[in-house]
């Protein structure tokens, strides 16, 4: 079975643009979380889809939003870039719930410059 | 204890030692708890999801306990190897969909 991707694996943007992340889950996995991870800092729950629906959010602002596919396949998106936006973002699936463990993709290293 | 704390934050093992290290979580309204290995370069990997009190698992020389009453749970090196370098992030399972990882602790085995 293949594993979780993400796309691109790496990206540099300049402050002001937006970016748009996207993860393809193990298949028939149909939950997909994403977090955010920066030096110093754990992983950080960014929000979780399930069949299209975002269930739950984590403490971010407007500017993250996401959206999931009805093939599962997700998108994280960033606007208004921040410097502090740089950070590597994970997306991780499951089959159909956070409480079951979670099958992580390699990540995309965003730089904001 | 609100959030999901992780001690130590980082370790230096002589190979063949063992080792363990402590996860804390609330310990109301327990769900699961979740371990992972994060080698550098590569994704985190599941390691094990815990979620009777009293619970221990084991996979090879990793092992896992779990007291939900008190909110700890602790993982279990045994005979350190290089390979088990690595940071150790343990999640907590609020419910609601959402896991909360704690900082981890950095693993660093000395041949």
């Amino acid at each position: 079975k293949a594993g979780v991707t993400q796309t691109p694996r790496y990206l540099i943007k300049t402050r002001g643009q937006q970016v748009t992340l996207s993860c393809s889950p193990i298949s028939g996995h149909r939950s997909v979380s994403w977090y955010q991870q920066t030096p110093g800092q754990g992983l950080q729950f960014l929000f979780e889809y399930f069949s299209e629906t975002q269930r739950n959010k984590g403490n971010f602002p407007g500017r993250f939003s996401g959206r999931q596919f009805s093939n599962s396949r997700s998108e994280m998106n960033v606007s208004t870039l921040e410097l502090g936006d740089s950070a590597l973002y994970l997306c991780a699936s499951s089959h159909s719930s956070t409480f079951y463990e979670q099958y992580f993709g390699p990540g995309t290293r965003l730089t904001v410059t | 204890i609100l959030n999901v704390e992780q001690s130590p934050q980082s370790l230096h093992v002589q190979e063949g030692d063992s080792t363990n290290f402590t996860c804390s979580f609330p310990s109301s309204n327990f769900y699961a708890l979740h371990w992972y290995r994060w080698e550098t370069a590569k994704s985190p990997e599941a390691l094990f999801v815990m979620t009777l009190n009293g619970d221990e698992k084991k996979k090879g020389r990793i092992s896992a306990t779990l007291n939900t009453k008190e909110g700890y749970s602790y993982l279990y090196i045994k005979g350190s190897q290089p390979e088990d370098s690595a940071t150790y992030l343990c999640a907590y399972y609020f419910g609601n969909e959402k896991l909360t990882f704690g900082t981890g602790t950095r693993l660093t085995i000395i041949p």
